[in-house]
């Protein structure tokens, strides 16, 4: 399968900090990417859809001004968390596509911890 | 509004004991319903893709059916290494997003 490459894998901050995750599909070019939040033994919740040189589409009760969300080129996204609090604290994960419909791609996660 | 529903939460089976894991969903226009695992710490990794009733996939002892309000997870001789958290998601034609179903949890204890 293809391959997405999210960095870091863990990060720790201190509060009011601003922390950049990256998402990088390495094998195809991705059309849309998604950024996810995952807490202990629950799903994937939806932050946000992204398409190529567009602005991204946040999901209802996600900040944007928070999380704000690039995706530059057909090979990057980036999830900038900012003015980081404890409560934002958690797994985030991208994922990738090429088109629809096809499968997404996820990458590794990122274990965010702010202090 | 679209829904994934699966069940049962968690799973215990001992090696070799067959089960199935059940995704029910609510979709205006199904695209796509899409399986995972999903190991601790880590992003889930892709098992199937599903896009009408009647279609099956397999992939070692995995084995995926569709119709037209559920997916079926078949897993034949389960081993210790299949441990891990199955999610199901659906892709609805009027939008682009992926929705997941809570997952279960599968353990197999040797």
């Amino acid at each position: 399968g293809a391959v997405v490459s999210q960095h870091p894998s863990w990060v720790i901050c201190k509060s009011g900090t601003s922390v950049k995750i990256e998402c990088r599909s390495l094998d195809f070019q991705a059309t849309t990417m998604f950024w996810y939040r995952q807490f202990p033994k629950q799903s994937l919740m939806l932050m946000a859809t992204s398409n190529e040189g567009s602005k991204a589409t946040y999901e209802q009760g996600v900040e944007k001004d928070k999380f704000l969300i690039n995706h530059a080129s057909l090979t990057l996204s980036t999830l900038t968390v900012t003015s980081a609090h404890p409560e934002d604290s958690s797994f985030y994960i991208c994922s990738a596509r090429s088109g629809t419909p096809t499968e997404a791609f996820f990458g590794q996660g990122t274990r965010l911890t702010v202090v | 509004e679209d829904q994934v529903t699966q069940s049962p939460e968690a799973l215990r089976l001992q090696e070799g004991e067959s089960s199935s894991l059940n995704c029910s969903y609510t979709v205006s226009g199904l695209r796509g319903l899409f399986w995972y695992r999903q190991d601790p710490g880590k992003g889930p990794e892709f098992l199937f893709t599903l896009y009408s009733a009647g279609e099956e996939k397999e992939k070692e002892r995995l084995k995926a059916t569709l119709t037209k309000k559920e997916s079926f997870l078949h897993i034949t001789a389960p081993k210790p290494e299949d441990s891990a958290t199955y999610l199901c998601a659906v892709q609805a034609r009027s939008n682009n997003d992926m929705r997941f179903g809570a997952g279960t949890r599968l353990t197999v204890k040797p």
